[in-house]
């Protein structure tokens, strides 16, 4: 069945430096590919999405591109602040009825 | 817009006690949907409604657990009686219409079963 992989956190860094949070996917068709994040105690927010091959979500300086060939949507910020502390989850929209399926999530923690 | 909301925020209760958690989704979306969420399993889809309608309960962990959507602005998430192993953040969301769409998740309800 379908199903997204993540990588296992957590993932500490300090103050401007580069993210990269590395997610593949398995799927049938072509499904959408979403990046939701969780800052502690609230639910989970989307991020960014994409929809189509070689499509690139963006919003608030992180990035993702949707990649057939590899099957990945690897999330990556330039320059990460403390205010980016937070859980991300990888999510397609696939299985048997059309729903969400989400990845473990990956615990990032930024350091001043 | 309001959002997703939930109530209670925060729920502690003993064995054996019914709990149940509410749920109103953003107006005019037609789906919804209840997760739960622990350390142990992560992120779990529970049930699934498009139009009041449940398309999807494989999640519900067993009799103990049920869920209602009497009209297309609440639901409610019902266990009992409650266990320890139940102890966890459940999440409602919505989405405008099914499960291909975007979600927007309401705060949580923590959820402490003694």
């Amino acid at each position: 069945g379908d199903s997204v992989t993540q990588m296992e956190g957590p993932v500490t860094l300090s103050e401007e430096a580069f993210l990269t949070i590395n997610c593949t996917y398995t799927a049938t068709g072509y499904p959408s590919l979403f990046w939701y994040v969780q800052y502690p105690g609230e639910g989970l927010q989307l991020l960014l999405k994409a929809t189509k091959a070689d499509d690139k979500g963006s919003n608030k300086g992180f990035e993702a591109t949707y990649r057939k060939e590899t099957t990945s949507f690897h999330l990556e910020k330039g320059s990460v602040q403390v205010s980016d502390s937070a859980v991300y989850f990888c999510a397609l929209n696939g299985g048997s009825q059309g729903n969400l399926i989400f990845g473990k999530g990956t615990k990032l923690s930024v350091k001043p | 817009d309001a959002g997703v909301i939930q109530s209670p925020r925060h729920e502690v209760t003993e064995m054996g006690q019914e709990v149940t958690l509410r749920c109103k989704p953003i107006s005019g979306h037609n789906s919804l949907f209840w997760y739960r969420q622990t350390m142990m399993r992560g992120l779990e889809l529970l049930i699934y409604f498009n139009n009041n309608v449940p398309i999807d309960d494989s999640g519900m962990p067993e009799d103990r657990f049920s869920a209602k959507m009497p009209n297309a602005s609440f639901s409610t998430l019902k266990i009992q009686p409650s266990e320890p192993r139940d102890s966890a953040v459940y999440f409602c969301a919505s989405s405008e219409r099914g499960g291909r769409e975007t979600q927007y998740f309401g705060p949580g309800t923590r959820l402490l079963v003694l």
